[in-house]
């Protein structure tokens, strides 16, 4: 069964760092496309970032390029998002999801707040 | 930027039939694969059509998914409808420089 268990979520002042993790059963990491996808409070779903199930092609959202960074960790079968430089309307809940097909983790909320 | 428009919300009675529209802004759903989201209070999302029609398993039959290239848009139709199925519902598809894109979402109230 695919399961999908985000953590690394939570308060962070504005300009700090931030990493997400999400660790995954049920497959490796290199089976399936991956992505981020966040969700402001009250907002709807915004895709964050994806990277390939061969990790050669890697796009992002274009309000996170230059701040975030998604990579995988064969060794840990985990995936990663790297977030530097938040600023408040990056506060939401962030899922991971594999992609075709299309499962979701349960989230990990981030609060970026002085 | 390709963007995907939904109504803010439907509303229908149990039993009954509704359908979600997702209108793409520029061509892409008509060479893109469409998948649907259902999304219900404090939970994450959860796949109910993916590859415009197809219902992965456990998704009961209830649920469909169609395109139409002519008007560049995708319909998400629920029918016999529950009062299990009220929930908010997303639209997702593919940008022209690989973005993954989402609609605004759906609110569907089953009263």
């Amino acid at each position: 069964e695919v399961q999908l268990v985000e953590s690394g979520g939570g308060l962070v002042k504005p300009g700090g760092s931030l990493r997400l993790s999400c660790a995954v059963s049920g497959f490796s990491v290199n089976t399936y496309n991956l992505n981020w996808v966040r969700q402001a409070p009250g907002k709807g779903l915004e895709w964050v970032a994806f990277i390939s199930s061969s990790g050669l092609y890697i796009f992002y959202e274009d309000s996170v390029k230059g701040r975030f960074t998604i990579s995988r960790d064969h060794a840990k079968n985990s995936l990663s998002l790297q977030m530097d430089s938040l600023r408040a309307e990056d506060t939401g809940v962030y899922y991971c999801a594999t992609e075709n097909p299309w499962n979701w983790g349960q989230g990990t909320l981030v609060t970026v707040s002085s | 930027n390709f963007i995907l428009t939904q109504p803010h919300s439907v509303s229908e009675s149990p039993g009954k039939t509704v359908t979600i529209s997702c209108t793409g802004s520029s061509g892409s759903i008509a060479n893109n694969y469409v998948q649907w989201y259902q999304q219900r209070p404090g939970s994450a999302p959860t796949t109910v059509i993916y590859e415009d029609n197809q219902r992965p398993s456990g998704v009961p039959d209830r649920f469909s998914g169609s395109i139409d290239r002519s008007s560049d848009s995708a319909s998400l139709t629920i029918s016999g409808l529950k009062t299990e199925d009220e929930a908010d519902y997303y639209c997702q598809s593919y940008g022209s420089s690989n973005q993954r894109v989402f609609g605004g979402g759906t609110k569907l109230t089953v009263l």
